[in-house]
């Protein structure tokens, strides 16, 4: 598979468990915050978005958190399945699709 | 509906040599952005297309060109490879209208430089 990061940091959970990853970014002045989900082999894939003038949204199974104040993004995975194991990153944009990713953080779901 | 398409899947070239990496978005989409991925630097912006214009590049050297064509397919281009320039390229599309709508990534071109 594709090779994404040697040294991402490391998220174990066992299935059933909520799962949170967090994330720093960069700029105050972005507007627009994305976690994508990238599994071995495939390009990363849109979990959830959320725009500055909000601090929470919820999609399915998932909850993004956003604190402007420290800079700081989460994502939180309810009952983490063994099909959630990927590498997760947040992104942040700074005008016309130009995304800023962060490092990543790979999530192991054991069953 | 298809997602974003790249050709080829892998590729191998030699230093020097120059290479063309072909993207086609999803049907109705109008932008299209280039991102390289590799360990040690993670997902970089090359470039941004809409409606056959660029409106938004990233810090890479000159070798790095691309162009998008009236059905809003996108090609990007490396000229003089060099061995750091093995990395996946990852295409996104997206409606593009707004500044800011979700990018939806193909599954990449693996380049090798050797």
């Amino acid at each position: 598979g594709e090779s994404v990061g040697l040294h991402l940091p490391t998220l174990s959970v066992q299935e059933g468990d909520n799962s949170i990853i967090n994330c720093a970014y960069s700029n105050s002045a972005s507007d627009y915050f994305i976690w994508y989900k990238q599994e071995s082999g495939k390009g990363p894939q849109f979990i959830i978005d959320i725009r500055s003038n909000m601090d929470k949204r919820q999609g399915q199974r998932v909850t993004v958190l956003l604190n402007k104040t420290v800079k700081h993004l989460s994502l939180q995975i309810a009952a983490t399945q063994p099909g959630d194991s990927a590498v997760y990153f947040c992104a942040e944009t700074l005008g016309f699709q130009k995304l800023v990713f962060g490092t990543g953080t790979r999530l192991l779901v054991s069953p | 509906k298809a997602g974003v398409t790249q050709t080829p899947r892998y590729l191998i070239k030699t230093r020097g040599q120059q290479v063309t990496l072909s993207c086609s978005p999803i049907s109705g989409h109008r932008s299209v952005s280039w991102y390289q991925q590799t360990p040690g630097q993670g997902l970089q912006f090359l470039f941004e297309y809409f409606s056959e214009t660029q409106r938004n590049k990233g810090n890479f050297p000159g070798r790095f060109s691309g162009r998008q064509f009236s059905n809003s397919r996108s090609e990007m281009n490396v000229s003089t490879l060099e061995l750091g320039d093995s990395a996946l390229y990852l295409c996104a599309s997206s409606k593009g209208q707004a500044p800011n709508s979700p990018l939806h990534f193909g599954n990449g071109t693996r380049l090798t430089v050797t």
